[in-house]
């Protein structure tokens, strides 16, 4: 099936440091999705990505997506307890595939 | 609110039971999934459904049926539980444009014992 790879698979950071996990295609993507699941929870939808080099920012977050759509990533600037959780990226594909998610883990 | 829902958060069966898992949905999505979920894993795809009555293999379907018989219900089927099936299994829904959000339920989580 589409491979949709995610780069690291366990991150634990410090309070206030930043964080970055990457996601990276075999063929090309027409959009890609990034969601947070929080322990214990599902996921849930934080972005959608659509345009080759598009960035996108929500408060700490950014998301970039790779000038040729093969590749993206989320950055948490400055990262709180609040930010703990697995991020998932997602590639169509026409289905929804997802990577093998980022667990991130931040103590106080 | 979008609200999918699964119809149970735990369940235990024996190897070899048939195993239904159910999931409905309040928004009139097109699209309706299932994963599963193990630890490194990710999330991987059982089956798709785009349409009543319409499923699509994803990259794990051996073990697993589905059944869409109505809109709003996407059932999951172990024909023959077995213990390499106990795991974190998700449905979730999205309109038929995928270039949109998925909404997931709050998962069931399977024993095969």
């Amino acid at each position: 099936g589409q491979q949709v790879m995610q780069i690291p698979q366990y991150q634990h950071v410090q309070e206030g440091e930043d964080f970055t996990t990457y996601c990276n295609s075999s063929t090309t993507l027409s959009n890609i999705q990034w969601y947070k699941q929080r322990p214990g929870g599902h996921p849930v939808f934080l972005i959608q990505l659509v345009k080759s080099g598009e960035v996108k920012k929500q408060k700490r977050l950014t998301f970039q997506f790779g000038e040729a759509k093969k590749n993206s990533s989320l950055h948490i600037t400055a990262t709180q307890t609040t930010d703990v959780g697995t991020y998932f990226c997602a590639g169509d594909f026409n289905k929804f595939y997802f990577g093998s998610g980022t667990k991130l883990n931040v103590k106080p | 609110d979008v609200k999918v829902t699964q119809s149970s958060r735990y369940l235990v069966k024996r190897t070899g039971e048939k195993v239904f898992l159910e999931c409905v949905q309040d928004m009139d999505h097109e699209n309706m999934f299932w994963y599963r979920q193990d630890p490194g894993l990710g999330l991987r795809l059982i089956y798709f459904s785009y349409d009543v009555k319409m499923k699509e293999k994803g990259d794990i379907p051996e073990g697993y049926s589905v059944s869409r018989e109505k809109k709003e219900r996407f059932s999951l089927i172990l024909e023959s539980a077995s213990t390499n099936q106990t795991s974190m299994y998700l449905c979730a829904s999205s309109i038929q444009d995928l270039n949109t959000e998925a909404f997931f339920g709050q998962g069931t989580r399977l024993t095969v014992v």
